[in-house]
């Protein structure tokens, strides 16, 4: 059964550094999202993206964040200078319609010390 | 802005028993998720309702909707430990197809 995939599982990175979170959405999938959870929190909507740019963002997603889509298959959500704070679990969703059940990927936790 | 609150938050149940989780959201959508994650695990979708007075069921779990009163319910029937999870309902946003989250339900259903 196809399925999101995300890479790494687990990032640990300094304050201040660069990240770039890898996602590989559903193959026949044209709606693409970005989604976080803080720790023992609910789950909370940053981006989606279609046709190559973003259709919506959320007042999380900042200057520091940025997605791109680099090929046919992966998906990205780069954080320019990660702040403590920007440490959660990062989920990936796609679907196949505007309309369609979004499917998730596993998840990068992202830990910035 | 729309919001998504659920209750209650936890909810520790012994096997065997029923048991409903409440999922009220501000303002009018088209369609309400239900999505069950694991401990340190992603989410996978249990339901999505479409219309009002939907109802799907899949095994011990069964959600409705009721648009009119902007409320949906998961209810539990002879809860089973493997249904230990925590329980998101999620609300269909606006023309981007985003989610909203509700605050999600720790369910710890007791032998």
């Amino acid at each position: 059964e196809p399925e999101v995939t995300q890479t790494p599982s687990h990032q640990v990175t300094q304050m201040g550094q660069e990240v770039i979170l890898r996602c590989v959405p559903i193959s026949n999938h044209l709606y693409f999202y970005w989604y976080r959870q803080i720790l023992g929190q609910k789950v909370e909507f940053l981006v989606s993206f279609y046709n190559n740019e973003i259709s919506e963002k959320s007042e999380i997603f900042d200057d520091q964040f940025s997605v791109e889509r680099p090929d046919g298959s992966n998906f990205t959500l780069k954080i320019r200078s990660t702040k403590l704070e920007d440490s959660a679990m990062y989920f990936c969703a796609s679907s196949g319609d505007l309309s369609d059940t979004q499917y998730f990927g596993p998840g990068t936790r992202l830990t910035v010390l | 802005e729309l919001k998504v609150e659920q209750n209650p938050l936890f909810l520790s149940m012994q096997e065997g028993k029923n048991y409903t989780i409440y999922c009220n959201y501000s303002t009018t959508s088209d369609r309400l998720y239900w999505y069950r994650q694991d401990p340190g695990k992603s989410l996978e979708s249990l339901f999505v309702l479409l219309s009002n007075g939907a109802v799907k069921q899949e095994g011990r779990l069964m959600a409705s909707l009721d648009t009119k009163a902007r409320l949906s319910t998961l209810h539990i029937t002879a809860a089973v430990h493997d249904l230990s999870a925590t329980y998101f309902c999620a609300v269909y946003g606006g023309a981007t197809n985003k989610l909203i989250f509700g605050t999600g339900t720790l369910l710890a259903v007791q032998p």
